[in-house]
């Protein structure tokens, strides 16, 4: 079975500061995909990055990045130069390609201090 | 990306009443996706409904308890039945337009029990 591990609960940050969070992944399946969001106090869903397992280069989309380590079965979301609008919840998600669904770790609230 | 209306944004019921969610997408899907999120936890994936078939629902939810309706390839409903507290949660749903772009949620339904 799939499953999803978000290990840090809670994170604070430095405004401007780079910042990890962690996210590690099972499955025994070769093709899939690793998804970040973003969930805000308001509670909407955002779309952050993708990464499929096939992908050779790391995702980027502006200031995010993911650190995609295969054998390792870890996707770690980077922002770089943190802002205070970036404090927020941030889930890992996986979808397998045979299937349609994703599901989620537990997440990572990220505090970021002025 | 697919851009989805979910109503009602809240709502306050009283135990062993029945609430239906509705979710619009602007364009047509093939799959879309029931999610319950309580309070301080993840997304936890209800169901996947598909136009034209019944709903597959993941273990721990049952159709009676969250009946859904997939009349065609733009809308479908939620029903929570015979609400009790534990009901009390945020309700999304959400569609898949392609993996790179991410799955697109539907703002939510905060809904409370009493």
């Amino acid at each position: 079975a799939q499953k999803i591990t978000q290990t840090q609960p809670g994170m604070f940050v430095q405004e401007k500061e780079a910042v990890t969070l962690d996210c590690t992944y099972d499955t025994s399946d070769q093709s899939y995909g690793l998804f970040w969001y973003k969930q805000p106090s308001s509670g909407e869903m955002i779309f952050l990055i993708y990464q499929g397992s096939y992908d050779e280069q790391n995702a980027t989309e502006g200031r995010y990045s993911l650190n995609f380590q295969k054998a390792r079965k870890s996707a770690n979301l980077v922002i770089s130069a943190s802002q205070l609008g970036d404090s927020a919840m941030y889930f890992c998600a996986m979808g397998l390609n045979r299937d349609d669904k994703i599901i989620f770790g537990k997440g990572t609230r990220l505090h970021i201090l002025p | 990306s697919a851009v989805i209306s979910q109503k009602p944004s809240r709502d306050i019921c009283q135990r062993g009443t029945s609430l239906t969610i509705q979710c619009q997408v602007d364009s047509q899907v093939t799959m879309m996706f029931w999610y319950r999120q309580q309070p301080g936890q993840s997304l936890t994936l209800i169901a996947t409904a598909n136009q034209g078939s019944e709903a597959t629902y993941e273990s721990g939810f049952v159709i009676d308890k969250f009946p859904i309706s997939r009349p065609n390839l733009t809308f479908s409903t939620l029903t929570v039945s015979n609400m009790s507290p534990e009901d009390s949660s945020i309700y999304l749903c959400s569609v898949d337009r392609a993996s790179y772009y991410g799955y697109t949620f539907g703002s939510g339904t905060r809904l409370t029990v009493v």
